[in-house]
């Protein structure tokens, strides 16, 4: 596997399942990201992880929870969703340097319907 | 925060140029990033500017005007395979958010032949 990769590529669940996304990064990078990208809207940043650590929340709802057990993997855990979830939840990766340009590597996504 | 604005769509034939803006307003600013994203799939970098002036890689070029708050992407010598959405990603300038990028709602180009 190269690159950044994301499973499941599509999911469908209901109200009150529980599901967890998946994120690996083969690329030796430092930070990763999850974003959620809907129809006509920017991709809007939910989490970054630094160096395993959680440095960003953007008032997420807690029905979505992530987890970073090392700086290759990244995982969502959803519980409890909304229709209005449903959307591209999209996985990125970069290196992370001192006010260097750090492009982010993405995932192909997850797309997700919550019924 | 940061606002960023680009067209929604732009259509154009195949072997044209078009010329995709991006304008931004933000508080600080550490460079900026345009990816293409085919439908369906993960956007994949284009370019990066953090300082004025064109820069080139084959068939795109992007220039960026910090003083205007502005960019554009041209696409020369349009292939239909360059039928995609355009995001256009601003990254901010404090040590707190030197990892994050915002990013304008995507421009989707058509081309037809």
């Amino acid at each position: 596997e190269t690159g950044v990769t994301q499973t499941p590529r599509h999911l469908v669940m209901g109200m009150t399942n529980k599901k967890s996304l998946k994120c690996e990064q083969h690329l030796g990078h430092n930070a990763m990201y999850w974003y959620k990208q809907s129809a006509k809207k920017p991709l809007e940043l939910m989490f970054v992880y630094n160096f395993k650590e959680q440095t960003e929340n953007n008032s997420v709802p807690s029905r979505f929870s992530p987890e970073c057990p090392n700086s290759s993997h990244l995982f969502l855990h959803l519980h409890t969703l909304q229709p209005e979830d449903s959307a591209l939840y999209l996985c990125a990766s970069s290196h992370v340097r001192d006010r260097g340009y750090n492009e982010q590597f993405f995932g192909p996504g997850t797309r997700l319907t919550v019924l | 925060g940061q606002n960023i604005d680009q067209p929604t769509e732009m259509t154009a034939t195949e072997g044209a140029i078009v010329q995709i803006n991006c304008t931004y307003q933000t508080s600080g600013f550490n460079g900026l990033f345009w990816y293409q994203q085919h439908a369906g799939e993960a956007p994949t970098f284009l370019s990066y500017n953090v300082l004025d002036g064109l820069e080139e890689k084959g068939r795109f070029s992007s220039f960026l005007s910090r003083s205007k708050g502005y960019s554009y992407l041209l696409l020369k010598e349009l292939q239909m395979k360059d039928s995609a959405s355009y995001l256009c990603a601003v990254r901010g300038m404090t040590t707190d958010s030197w990892g994050k990028l915002q990013f304008g709602a995507g421009t989707q180009v058509v081309v037809t032949p």
